[in-house]
């Protein structure tokens, strides 16, 4: 059971340079979430989504883009890369809100815009 | 907006010395989550409090979360070097969105 899977792990990108971050995961869940996590600091929210076909903005979405045609991908694309954009990203999934629907991380892309 | 304050940012302990986070929401908490992330990892899902005044317990770990379902501590007795690395708590808020917590780093002096 793979879990959520991220690809790629790393990745440096030029300014103005765009790249899609691949998220898939295979537990079925409805929920999943791209966080991003600049160095020694917390969790953003950049997108989530509740199912397929339906997604919603977090806490820092622009200069991100996702779309949810499946239950199992959930990739966040980067059109005009900035150095701003430098940092961690962690796709999520869960099965549902509230109680007993803990958060499921993959592994992380370390992108860095230059 | 609404935020959960986690206190401290760093804490710097010998092994053997015990360790604790602290969490404040400014709003009520549905539940608590509580997340473990090592150096270089990703965070990880240690457990979670419903019910107010919850205490739970994981060997060293003692979770706990407060009556008015604003606060939470996470304490770990005797700290070992398989410790070492950033705790989050994640509450959720009654329209299911989970705010998170700036994490404490747990340093193990050398």
């Amino acid at each position: 059971n793979a879990g959520v899977t991220q690809t790629p792990k790393f990745r440096i990108l030029k300014i103005g340079q765009s790249m899609t971050l691949q998220c898939t995961q295979d537990m079925n869940h409805n929920y999943m979430y791209w966080y991003r996590q600049d160095p020694g600091m917390g969790l953003k929210l950049i997108y989530y989504s509740v199912g397929a076909g339906i997604t919603d903005k977090g806490e820092v979405p622009n200069g991100y883009n996702v779309s949810r045609s499946t239950t199992e991908d959930f990739p966040l694309r980067l059109e005009l890369a900035a150095p701003s954009q430098t940092s961690v990203y962690f796709c999520a999934s869960s099965y549902g809100h509230g109680p007993n629907s803990p958060l499921h991380f993959g592994n992380g892309t370390r992108l860095t815009v230059t | 907006g609404q935020q959960v304050m986690q206190i401290p940012q760093y804490q710097h302990v010998q092994e053997g010395e015990d360790f604790t986070t602290y969490c404040n929401s400014s709003t009520t908490l549905s539940n608590i989550q509580w997340y473990k992330q090592r150096p270089g990892g990703h965070p990880v899902f240690l457990i979670q409090l419903v019910k107010s005044g919850e205490v739970k317990k994981q060997k060293r770990l003692t979770f706990q979360f407060g009556e008015a379902k604003k606060n939470s501590s996470l304490h770990i007795t005797a700290t070992q070097t398989t410790d070492v690395g950033t705790y989050f708590c994640a509450g959720e808020d009654s329209n299911y969105q989970l705010i998170w917590g700036a994490g404490t780093k747990l340093i193990i002096k050398p």
